[in-house]
C-alpha cells in the first residue's frame, strides 16, 4: 500500500524567510502527486500537481512553487513567505484513481 | 465549474445513533467520489471510494451511496461511537482527462459518550 511521508509536521517561520516542505511516497512508482492547502473550516484547495519528474502544473497564482526532482519526491517552496501563506499543507498521491494523503504540515508565518 | 457542498457543517449526536452525512455536487460528469475522515491537525484518511458506475460501497459500520444523476452522495454511519468524532470530507473526481479532486468543506461530527 502507498505511504506518504511529509515533514516537518509543524513549522513556524518569519515573514520573508524561505520555505521548503518535502513529501515522499512509498509503495508505488510514477505516481501523480499533489499539494493542497487547507484553510480553517474550509475545503482543500489544490495548489500544484505533477504527473512525472520535472512536470509541474499550478492551479492558482501564488507566492509558492513546486518541484519534483525524483519520481517519488515532491517539494513545495517559497523564496519569501507572506503572512497569508499560513495554513495546513497536505501532500497527496493518486493511485488507481484513489487519493491518499500525508499527515500534513502546519505552517505558521509570523 | 464543479462545486461540492456538504450539509450540515457540524453535527453532534449521542453515542449509538445512526447518522447520515450529505454531499452534493453540481456537475454529474464524475469519475468517482471519495469519502475521507480527518482528525484535528492530521491528514485525510480514505474511507470509501465509489466509482461512477456504482450505487454504494460498504466498509464495516460505514455505507456510502451515490446518485450521480441527482448529484448526491450520503455517508451512513451505524451505531456511532465517540471514536467516530472527526471531520468528514467528500471529494469528486471529474470524468475525462482531468485528475484533480474537488472537495467539500466537510462535516464536523461529534459523538457524545
Amino acid at each position: 500500500s502507498q505511504t506518504i511521508h511529509q515533514w516537518p509536521a509543524t513549522l513556524v517561520q518569519p515573514v520573508g524567510s524561505p520555505l521548503s516542505l518535502e513529501c515522499t511516497v512509498e509503495g508505488t512508482s510514477n505516481p501523480n502527486l499533489y499539494w493542497y492547502r487547507q484553510a480553517a473550516g474550509r475545503g482543500l484547495q489544490l495548489l500544484f500537481y505533477s504527473v512525472g519528474i520535472g512536470q509541474i502544473s499550478s492551479e492558482v497564482p501564488q507566492n509558492l512553487s513546486a518541484s519534483r526532482p525524483q519520481d517519488r519526491q515532491f517539494i513545495l517552496s517559497s523564496k519569501k513567505l507572506l503572512l497569508s501563506d499560513s495554513g495546513f499543507y497536505l501532500c497527496a498521491c493518486h493511485f488507481n484513481t484513489e487519493a491518499f494523503f500525508g499527515q500534513g504540515t502546519r505552517l505558521t508565518v509570523v | 465549474k464543479q462545486e461540492v457542498t456538504q450539509i450540515p457543517a457540524a453535527l453532534s449526536v449521542p453515542e449509538g445513533e445512526n447518522l447520515v452525512l450529505n454531499c452534493s455536487f453540481t456537475d454529474s460528469a464524475i469519475y468517482n467520489l471519495q469519502w475521507f475522515r480527518q482528525d484535528p491537525g492530521k491528514g485525510l484518511t480514505s474511507l470509501l471510494l465509489i466509482q461512477s458506475s456504482q450505487r454504494e460501497q460498504t466498509s464495516g459500520r460505514l455505507n456510502a451511496s451515490l446518485d450521480k444523476s441527482s448529484g448526491r452522495s450520503t455517508l451512513y454511519i451505524a451505531a456511532s461511537q465517540p471514536g467516530d468524532s472527526a471531520t468528514y470530507l467528500c471529494a469528486v473526481r471529474p470524468a475525462g482527462s482531468a485528475r484533480q479532486l474537488t472537495f467539500g468543506s466537510g462535516t464536523q461530527l461529534t459523538v457524545l459518550p
